[in-house]
């Protein structure tokens, strides 16, 4: 159980084009998703943290209108890095976390990740 | 606000050998502690979690980890090692309440056969 796909797995795209990336959990309904990036051999920076039917929250630094995050249901969250750049090249991992309290509510699901490569 | 460390940026293990690679937190409550396993260009497949009660915690793929209050330690332990354990080991840590993970930097094994 706790199966969070993510699409497409990789992708290159042309310097200023928008790109879109699904998160799904499979078997369960995720109430808030993770949004993460993480650069070669480094380890995982949040971008953003969206809760189903709100707005996402974003950490500092990270521009809102760059990465539109949209979380309309219980089983779906999208990434679309706008007017992409090289620079936005990165490793893209989504998770996702079920319930509103117990363990559950302190796990996260991880997706196997998206490597985006923008030309 | 809390913190993750990992000591080691790389090690180096023979196959066969025991393995610890370390982990200290900052957190002045009990944290939920997890490890995390990634593969070159995959993502992040869990090994174990404490949350509570019994403070050594066994995993999959033959991996334990021992939480030491008095330490501030979760350090991951494997008593043979595989060559099919390289891969970057991250240790994790939620405050509870459903608040955001903190990662360490990550601690990249390498197997030597």
């Amino acid at each position: 159980g706790a199966v969070v796909s993510q699409h497409p797995s990789w992708v290159i795209c042309k310097s200023g084009t928008s790109v879109k990336i699904e998160c799904r959990s499979l078997d369960f309904q995720a109430t808030t998703m993770f949004w993460y990036r993480q650069f070669p051999k480094q380890s995982l920076m949040l971008m953003a943290t969206s809760n189903e039917g709100s707005k996402a929250t974003y950490e500092q630094g990270v521009e809102k209108d760059k990465f539109l995050i949209n979380h309309a249901s219980l089983t779906l969250s999208t990434l679309t890095v706008t007017s992409a750049h090289p620079e936005d090249s990165s490793f893209y991992i989504c998770s996702a976390r079920g319930g509103t309290s117990g363990s559950s509510y302190n796990e996260q699901f991880f997706g196997p990740g998206t490597r985006l490569t923008v030309l | 606000a809390q913190s993750v460390t990992q000591p080691d940026i790389h090690i180096t293990v023979s196959e066969g050998a025991s393995l610890e690679l370390r982990c200290n937190y900052s957190y002045g409550a009990t944290p939920y502690l997890f490890w995390y396993v990634q593969s070159p260009g995959q993502g992040l497949q869990l090994l174990l979690k404490y949350f509570s009660g019994d403070t050594l915690v066994q995993g999959i793929k033959g991996f334990e980890a021992e939480f030491k209050r008095s330490q501030s330690s979760f350090n991951l332990r494997k008593p043979s090692v595989h060559w099919s354990d390289a891969a970057e080991y991250f240790c994790a840590l939620n405050t509870g309440g459903g608040n955001k993970l903190t990662f360490g930097t990550g601690t990249q094994l390498k197997v030597e056969l």
